[in-house]
């Protein structure tokens, strides 16, 4: 079975800091990759995702995210933290092809920011 | 723009009473989920439609039941709310959830509901 570890539940860092939030995957074959953001009271916004191809990738906001398939990781990065990025951030993983397309999320690392 | 509305965005319910919290997108996908997030925790998958066919996760209590009368709207009804189902309730819709590559699951903004 698929599962999703993220061992960080609350990480703060100062504005303008740069910023790791630590993914670990289990999955048995060649996997989609996506990571995730929550404001309070909102539904979720995808930053990025990987399914193939180059494993460094870009998203939205500054983000990015290392797909290592040697250590079963996918942590998202970001040089420089702005106060807006305070959120929950949710890392998920899901099945490259093949069948129901059923995502598992980590339990999500709650991102402050202080100034 | 194309997106995800989830309607109410606040509800309060009693314990026992149904309600029903609405889905609806102008993606045109065929895929249509509902999630249940209880506080500071991850979303849990309840089911999903391909098209007109329901998926039931096996763990979603009978409670809860899903509706799909068209591609656009979906409708989560629950039909004996307890306690323990105040959530914030999440729909999500992709492309083909047939695992095709490229897709992605996009989310509305979420229903907080509250069983009093």
């Amino acid at each position: 079975a698929q599962s999703v570890t993220q061992p960080d539940i609350h990480i703060t860092v100062s504005e303008g800091a740069s910023l790791e939030l630590r993914c670990n995957y289990s999955y048995g074959a060649t996997p989609y990759l996506f990571w995730y953001v929550q404001s309070p009271g909102q539904g979720l916004q995808l930053l990025l995702k990987y399914f193939s191809g180059d494993t460094l990738v870009q998203g939205i906001k500054g983000f990015e995210a290392e797909f290592k398939r040697s250590q079963s990781s996918f942590n998202l990065r970001k040089p420089s933290v702005h106060w807006s990025d305070a959120a929950e951030y949710f890392c998920a993983v899901g099945p490259y092809s093949g069948g129901y397309q059923k995502v598992t999320f980590g339990t999500g690392t709650k991102l402050q920011v202080i100034p | 723009d194309a997106m995800v509305i989830q309607n109410p965005r606040y509800q309060v319910t009693q314990f026992g009473k149904p309600v029903t919290l609405s889905c609806s997108q102008t993606l045109n996908h065929n895929v249509m989920y509902w999630y249940q997030q209880k506080s500071s925790q991850a979303p849990k998958l309840l089911f999903h439609y391909y098209d007109k066919d329901f998926n039931n996760e096996a763990d979603t209590p009978d409670n809860f039941q899903s509706r799909r009368p068209n591609t656009s709207f979906c409708f989560l009804d629950i039909r004996s709310p307890g306690l323990g189902d105040t959530a914030m309730y999440l729909c999500a819709t992709s492309r083909d959830g047939r695992g095709g590559t490229g897709d992605t699951q996009y989310f509305g903004p979420g229903t907080r509901l509250t069983v009093l």
